[in-house]
């Protein structure tokens, strides 16, 4: 079945530092991947999208690019900010004649202190 | 602020007590979703309705029962739920049948408690 594997956290930054989380997923077809963000006690948000290979998703300085050849949608941004502590979710989707289904992977914890 | 509205935000019930959380959108959206989400977890897909019919139950409890009265509008009545149904219940929408998938846009949840 499709799956989505996130690289495992908690993660610790400190505020202007790097950030990288990886993402890679297994698919029987040809899905459409995005990476959701959920702030304590809020649901879950949109971060970015992309639906063919070599697609770069952006948004609020994140980036993640599709990577057909190596089934990966990694998340980078080039500067965290303590607002961006949350956690985020890499997952993909395939249509279905019966319906849009979305697989997650189990989330990555990111803190940034200042 | 989120664009799918779901009430109430938090809800304390009994084992024995019925009670329905709410969701609507007005996004136009064709596809409403119901998820589980226990912390420190990712969301577990309950039901998916497109057009207003159900199309996708993950094999829930029947003591959950989703409803979709029109297209803006997403309910799930609750019965004899158990302990092990406190989560966070979150309602999503999408635009169905677009070409490629349309992401899904989430509501920001009713946080349930069973005692």
């Amino acid at each position: 079945g499709d799956s989505v594997t996130q690289m495992e956290g908690p993660v610790t930054l400190s505020e202007e530092a790097f950030l990288t989380i990886n993402c890679t997923y297994t698919a029987t077809g040809y899905p459409s991947l995005f990476w959701y963000v959920q702030y304590p006690g809020e649901g879950l948000q949109l971060l970015l999208k992309a639906t063919k290979a070599d697609d770069k998703g952006s948004n609020k300085g994140f980036e993640a690019t599709y990577r057909k050849e190596t089934t990966s949608f990694h998340l980078e941004k080039g500067s965290v900010q303590v607002s961006d502590s949350a956690v985020y979710f890499c997952a993909l989707s395939i249509r279905e004649t019966s319906g849009s289904r979305l697989t997650f992977g189990e989330g990555t914890q990111l803190t940034v202190n200042p | 602020d989120t664009e799918v509205t779901q009430t109430p935000k938090h809800l304390v019930m009994g084992m024995t007590n019925k009670k329905s959380l709410k969701c609507e959108q007005h996004m136009g959206h064709r596809a409403m979703y119901w998820y589980k989400q226990k912390a420190k977890k990712p969301p577990e897909l309950m039901f998916v309705y497109s057009y207003e019919k159900l199309s996708i139950n993950e094999s829930v409890p029947s003591r959950f029962s989703p409803e979709c009265p029109n297209s803006s509008l997403l309910n799930l009545h609750l019965h004899a739920l158990q302990p092990e149904d406190s989560a966070l219940y979150l309602c999503a929408s999408s635009l169905p049948g677009q070409g490629r998938n349309q992401p899904q846009h989430f509501g920001d949840g009713t946080r349930l408690s069973i005692l």
